[in-house]
């Protein structure tokens, strides 16, 4: 019951380059949003997009929105060793509102 | 600050024990999740809460089974271990209220089943 994919799997850039994750749904939503996962340990919540807004700011964070393409892409810019972890979109879970369903995520790799 | 705590950040068990794993949140939130995380397969919902004594299954709840008796907490049992258990276990909770849906994780149990 996968609600997104991120794509790539695997991305390893070097410090300081900016970095570019994928996500693409299936069925109508509300918002997506995207989480961060450092390795062995929970997920933070990132940011959240309303499916009436097409691009939204945090920091060094940029998330689209493209609700014809059902796609959602993750820039974070001038990368840090410190945002290695894996990323994860999120959307709501069909058969309930309160539950959501994560991607397949996408492990971000900052070379120094 | 908002809080989710697990009560174990590493757990070994042996195969056909009983355990459980426990989840606090501080944030009054009434929904509350349990999803085990294995590499290549993501998360995957096993029950959901969405109040006291009020529990949902997930995509994978064959094995495990779960306890709200207040609204803070929300216990994970697996009535007989299985090496095919041993995973990462996260807990996670939400607010009706938001309107959103966004998840606040605890730091996650990692079990294995010996």
């Amino acid at each position: 019951s996968q609600q997104g994919e991120e794509d790539p799997q695997a991305l390893s850039i070097q410090e300081g380059e900016n970095a570019t994750m994928n996500c693409s749904y299936k069925t109508s939503i509300n918002n997506l949003q995207w989480y961060r996962q450092n390795s062995g340990r929970g997920l933070v919540h990132l940011i959240l997009i309303r499916s009436n807004e097409r691009e939204k700011h945090s920091g060094r964070l940029r998330v689209t929105l493209d609700t014809s393409k059902k796609s959602s892409s993750l820039l974070i810019t001038a990368s840090r060793a410190a945002d290695t972890a894996s990323y994860f979109c999120a959307s709501p879970g069909y058969s309930s509102a309160s539950k959501i369903i994560f991607g397949s995520g996408t492990r971000l790799s900052i070379r120094p | 600050d908002v809080k989710v705590t697990q009560s174990s950040r590493y757990l070994v068990k042996r195969t056909g024990e009983k355990v459980f794993l426990e989840c606090v949140q501080d944030m009054d939130h009434e929904n509350m999740f349990w999803y085990r995380q294995d590499p290549g397969l993501g998360l995957r919902l096993i029950y959901f809460s969405y109040d006291v004594k009020m529990k949902e299954k997930g995509d994978i709840p064959e094995g495990y089974s779960v306890s709200r008796e207040k609204k803070e907490r929300f216990s994970l049992i697996l009535e007989s271990a299985s090496t095919n258990q041993t995973s990462m276990y996260l807990c996670a909770s939400s607010s009706t209220g938001s309107g959103y849906n966004e998840q606040f994780f605890g730091p996650g149990t990692r079990l294995t089943v010996l």
